[in-house]
């Protein structure tokens, strides 16, 4: 089994300021790592994803992610962050085809809070 | 290509009465999945299913039951309900092998207990 851990539950930050949301992951075998977004009242909307290969991802909206498998780690970046960017991120993991789970875990969540 | 369809969007039942929440994808996703979604929990999966007639427990099952009779649908019922079942249930799904590419989110069910 896998578990994962965002290490902030509220991040604000000023407007056009960069942003860190960090996340650690913990898992007896390989796992595949995400970040989704869910704005207030909405569902969850893929915002990237590393599978394998290069370690920085880059996903939708100006959000990268670098995988770190030393420090397990998956943490978001944003180097301008928008107001629109106000929501609540989540990094998951799924372990690696034939792993044996099919099972998407998720962090608690962070919010992210822009302030003009 | 409507996605992930979740209904009813808000209903509000009373301790003890049963519902089902109801789950349906046009995309021939195989791998589907029932989430809840409380305050500083984040998301904790109920059950999953992996194929039709092919179902299994996640991490918080107790009071939900489940069954998969065709691809496209994934029901999730309350038998007896609680107030410790207030809460917003996500339906989720995502193609075998290409599980990898993330799932799909329906746009969620908020459910009260009264």
């Amino acid at each position: 089994a896998q578990s994962v851990t965002q290490l902030d539950s509220q991040v604000p930050v000023f407007e056009e300021a960069p942003v860190e949301l960090r996340c650690n992951y913990s898992s007896s075998v390989s796992v595949y790592l995400f970040w989704y977004v869910q704005y207030p009242n909405q569902g969850l909307q893929l915002l990237l994803k590393y599978l394998s290969g290069s370690t920085l991802v880059k996903g939708i909206n100006g959000f990268e992610a670098e995988f770190n498998k030393s420090q397990t780690s998956f943490h978001l970046r944003k180097p301008s962050v928008h107001i629109s960017d106000t929501a609540e991120y989540f990094c998951a993991a799924f372990p690696i085809p034939g792993a044996g789970s099919y099972q998407l875990t998720f962090g608690k969540g962070t919010k992210l809070s822009v302030i003009p | 290509n409507a996605g992930v369809t979740q209904t009813p969007k808000f209903q509000v039942l009373k301790t003890g009465q049963s519902m089902t929440l109801q789950c349906a994808q046009d995309m021939n996703h195989e791998y589907m999945s029932w989430y809840r979604q409380d305050p500083g929990m984040g998301l904790r999966l109920i059950h999953y299913s992996v194929g039709a007639g092919i179902t299994d427990q996640g991490e918080v099952p107790n009071g939900y039951n489940v069954s998969r009779s065709t691809t496209e649908d994934f029901p999730l019922r309350l038998l007896s309900a609680a107030p410790s079942q207030t809460s917003v249930y996500f339906c989720a799904s995502s193609l075998p092998g290409q599980g990898s590419y993330g799932y799909t989110f329906g746009s969620g069910t908020r459910l009260t207990v009264v």
